[in-house]
């Protein structure tokens, strides 16, 4: 079962950051929290992992919490082709190992 | 290469035929994945191959049965199926499934799919 709690839908303007939040209040100290995106009708696209630290790389970055229990996925800039449902998955070593389940997700729309 | 292909894009099938959808990835990944996903919902796990050998299998039904023959190539074969076992079939790879590696992480590369619509 996801152990993730995402707002089903979210929409962004063109240009401004778009803010992802995601809620892990049970994560376990092993575990990473990770973020795939679905464009429709497309096999799901990795976008970026964390630990404990915020992560960036070139398509996001990632914030996580001090206690963990929840993070944020920001897409700095949107633009037209982030239009996508977005999954938080939290998944590592321990029961959930080699079991990776996605949730619900946010359904991201960006507007021109 | 850094891609995992699937073949067909589509399938149409009777309830009798019998079918395989075939997944192959050359990076070196062993670990591979089988998720079903139905029209707005999210992907379903159904299979987990590690090192080749069946690890996870999610309760499906047998009329779904998947083969691994080497570390690139995952099957799944398709037999008596059900309309409602139309579905999108994604497969997955990543470099280990079991112990998420050095780090403990595991990200998993996914094709494009297949497309099954039974009749």
């Amino acid at each position: 079962d996801a152990k993730t709690t995402q707002p089903p839908s979210m929409d962004c303007a063109e240009g401004r950051a778009a803010n992802l939040p995601c809620n892990h209040s049970t994560i376990s100290g092993n575990e990473y929290v990770y973020w795939y995106r679905q464009i429709h009708s497309q096999g799901p696209q990795y976008i970026i992992h964390g630990l404990k630290n915020n992560e960036t790389n070139e398509m996001a970055s990632l914030i996580i919490t001090e206690d963990r229990k929840s993070s944020t996925l920001i897409l700095p800039h949107a633009t037209l082709r982030d239009t996508a449902v977005y999954y938080c998955i939290v998944y590592g070593r321990g029961s959930t190992l080699g079991r990776l389940y996605f949730g619900r997700g946010t359904q991201l729309t960006v507007w021109p | 290469d850094t891609e995992v292909t699937q073949t067909p894009k589509h399938l149409v099938m009777g309830m009798t035929n019998k079918k395989s959808l075939k997944c192959e990835q050359h990076m070196g990944h062993r670990a591979m994945y089988w998720y079903k996903q139905k029209a707005k919902k999210p992907p379903e796990l159904m299979f987990v191959y590690s090192y080749e050998k069946l690890s996870i299998n999610e309760s499906v039904p047998s009329r779904f049965s998947p083969e691994c023959p080497n570390s690139s190539l995952l099957n799944l074969h398709l037999h008596a199926l059900q309309p409602e076992d139309s579905a999108l079939y994604l497969c997955a790879s990543s470099q280990d499934s079991l112990t998420g590696g050095l780090t403990g992480a595991n990200v998993l590369t996914f094709g494009a799919g297949s497309r099954l619509t039974v009749l």
